[in-house]
């Protein structure tokens, strides 16, 4: 089984920098991914890890340590928009393409 | 190009009742999935399918079915819908690795 966890809630400033971390037990892993969700809508992409080390894609970087069961999706320059929930996902291996969803971060960004 | 399209968007449904709820994935993309999303929780995997053949099954009661058509269009289907029902279920198409998620179907039922 696989077995995800991630703060409920955080809070930031605009343009402050913000860590959301997230860490996994799985008995198959397959890669990680990170997606933003508003309020009422689907999750959309945010990124992709399946090697150790960081993918940086503008504001939005992420980190995986494979051997550490954990990972961390870095928001720069916090806007106001970016307030929304930040889902992590573990994809197992065989031949499903199953993501297994954490609970989600509500990340708040006040002024 | 379009992206994952959904329909209905929102459904209330008795107790008791079935449901069939319709994906259109991206063009290009063989693959589809469904998930349920519980207010406050992550998306539950429900069913994949590749090319017509269910490839994964998550862990949902037999009352939940789901097909394939040659189009590679999918429906979900939910059979004697109970109130623990009632969520948001998402479906996503994929090409390789990224998974795009459509916009949803709510379904509320009483």
């Amino acid at each position: 089984g696989q077995n995800i966890d991630q703060p409920t809630e955080m809070t930031a400033t605009e343009g402050a920098i913000v860590q959301i971390n997230c860490t996994y037990q799985t008995s198959g892993f397959n890669g990680l991914f990170w997606y933003q969700q508003h309020a009422g809508e689907a999750p959309t992409f945010l990124s992709y890890n399946v090697l150790d080390g960081l993918e940086e894609k503008g504001r939005f970087s992420s980190f995986l340590s494979r051997s550490k069961g954990y990972s961390y999706l870095l928001l720069k320059e916090l806007q106001m928009k970016d307030s929304a929930s930040y889902l992590c996902a573990v994809r197992s291996t065989g031949t499903a393409s199953k993501l297994t969803f954490g609970t989600g971060t509500r990340l708040q960004v006040t002024l | 190009d379009a992206g994952v399209t959904q329909s209905p968007t929102h459904l209330i449904k008795t107790r008791g009742q079935h449901v069939t709820l319709r994906c259109s994935p991206i063009s290009g993309h063989k693959s589809v999935s469904w998930y349920q999303q519980v207010l406050g929780q992550g998306p539950q995997f429900i069913f994949q399918y590749y090319e017509k053949e269910e490839r994964g099954r998550g862990n949902f009661p037999d009352r939940f079915s789901a097909r394939q058509f040659p189009n590679y269009s999918s429906e979900l289907n939910v059979n004697a819908l109970l109130l623990g029902d009632s969520a948001l279920y998402l479906c996503a198409s994929s090409f390789s690795v990224e998974q795009y998620f459509g916009p949803g179907t709510r379904l509320t039922v009483t």
